[in-house]
């Protein structure tokens, strides 16, 4: 089983829609969760960050961390063509090699006008 | 602004030809990394360094060298590309190792 599962997609949504995107990973000792948005042709670029388990809210964006589960989320609401991207999800541990990050493929997402 | 930067942002290059990818930051941050990304496989780290002359090997380090002498500056170097190095790759700082990482704009690198 990977550390890490992420759907590739692609997922293709219409504007306004509620997107929904997830990762599902093995290693219990992850403690630390970010979204990374990357745009075509450019670097990720942090969306969300989680420490441990709960929901964390910025404007349009949810992340969930449900680490009984260990399943992680990100809730769009409201989605918008500038939000065509690829998502991807990333964790980490805490003390010595357990803070290395560790991503998620990515799924690409396009919201279509 | 604050940023990271490498250069450059694309080469074709010939099977053994040595090459440098520069990677700098103005952000002071203390960890660097240098990651590929090739499709189907994700975001795999090469190398990545905790302080000046501090650095050590990510998941995929065959085939690559870095030095770090300058805090502000993390080069990869590729002694003799092969094609199957062929890949995007992004350089990435952070105040350490548990905050969150700023990447660079990529390079897209092609040996043939």
């Amino acid at each position: 089983q990977k550390e890490v599962e992420q759907d590739p997609g692609p997922l293709s949504v219409p504007e306004g829609a509620i997107v929904s995107l997830n990762c599902t990973y093995s290693n219990s000792a992850f403690q630390y969760f970010m979204w990374y948005r990357q745009y075509s042709r450019k670097g990720p670029e942090l969306l969300m960050y989680t420490y441990s388990s709960g929901n964390k809210e910025d404007g349009r964006f949810t992340a969930q961390v449900d680490k009984s589960s260990k399943y992680i989320s990100l809730f769009i609401r409201d989605s918008q063509p500038s939000d065509s991207a690829t998502y991807l999800c990333a964790m980490s541990g805490s003390g010595g090699s357990n803070y290395k990050l560790t991503f998620g493929k990515g799924t690409l997402l396009t919201v279509n006008p | 602004e604050a940023q990271v930067t490498q250069n450059p942002r694309y080469l074709i290059t010939v099977t053994g030809k040595k090459l440098t990818v520069t990677c700098s930051q103005n952000m002071n941050h203390e960890y660097m990394s240098w990651y590929r990304q090739d499709p189907g496989l994700g975001l795999r780290q090469i190398y990545y360094s905790m302080n000046v002359e501090v650095t050590d090997k990510g998941d995929v380090p065959e085939g690559y060298k870095v030095s770090r002498k300058e805090k502000r500056n993390f080069p990869l170097i590729l002694e003799s590309p092969s094609p199957n190095q062929t890949s995007l790759y992004f350089c990435a700082s952070s105040l350490s190792r548990r905050n969150e990482q700023f990447f660079g704009p990529g390079t897209r690198l092609t040996v043939l």
